[in-house]
């Protein structure tokens, strides 16, 4: 019964490959987030859709591409991986966006790891 | 300027005890305020979400909302040892998007 699963939750490569993290829930909520958690546990929005459609792109290097086939999936596509994107991301997803008293419910994270 | 702020810590608690954790923002627009708890390898998961000034009760945890003073507050009673986590407090500003601003978290740890 997993609300927001990700997959892999491990991932372990080296500098200069392309990786993707997948995403998907099942509350039928309209809204999923990608979220970065550095090392000192700051978590920072990365980009957010809304129905398939993107609507907050923060400034985040044009290596990162998020896409969304459907409501339910969102995922993160990272080329040429440097060793500042070792991290842990975070899927997230809401009922609706819009409304600023939604509670956003977090995945189990995907802890990537660049050497 | 950070725009949400709370003390890192450790902050130390005896069990039983009261944990008093404080949350400032800078940006009045703010909407809405949440309180995320993560344990240590996991993900963030929901305590409590509070919107009106005032005080926000459920369970053992007590929310405090001055929008005046541009802060908020998680209370958590009789602290047990399970409480040991990082709490991050977050902040919506509205404006259509639902995002979520959220402070660098603080450390607690309820000792027996």
């Amino acid at each position: 019964d997993t609300a927001v699963s990700q997959t892999p939750k491990y991932l372990v490569t080296q500098m200069g490959n392309d990786k993707s993290i997948k995403c998907e829930q099942n509350l039928g909520h309209d809204t999923m987030y990608w979220y970065k958690q550095d090392s000192k546990k700051f978590l920072k929005i990365m980009f957010s859709y809304n129905n398939k459609e993107l609507i907050i792109n923060e400034t985040v290097p044009n290596r990162f591409s998020p896409k969304s086939p459907d409501k339910a999936h969102l995922n993160l596509h990272i080329n040429s991986l440097e060793l500042g994107d070792s991290a842990v991301y975070f899927c997230a997803s809401s009922r609706v966006t819009g409304a600023a008293q939604e509670t956003q419910y977090f995945g189990p994270g995907t802890r990537l790891l660049v050497l | 300027q950070k725009e949400v702020e709370q003390n890192s810590g450790p902050l130390s608690v005896p069990e039983g005890a009261i944990a008093s954790l404080n949350c400032t923002y800078s940006d009045r627009v703010s909407q809405s305020f949440f309180w995320y708890r993560q344990y240590s390898g996991k993900s963030p998961e929901l305590i409590m979400s509070i919107y009106s000034n005032g005080d926000k009760e459920d369970g053992r945890f007590t929310a405090q909302l001055n929008k005046a003073s541009q802060y908020v507050s998680l209370l958590i009673r009789d602290s047990q040892p399970s409480d040991s986590a990082t709490y991050l407090c977050a902040v919506n500003l509205g404006g259509g998007y639902n995002k979520l601003i959220f402070g660098a978290g603080t450390r607690l740890a309820v000792h027996p």
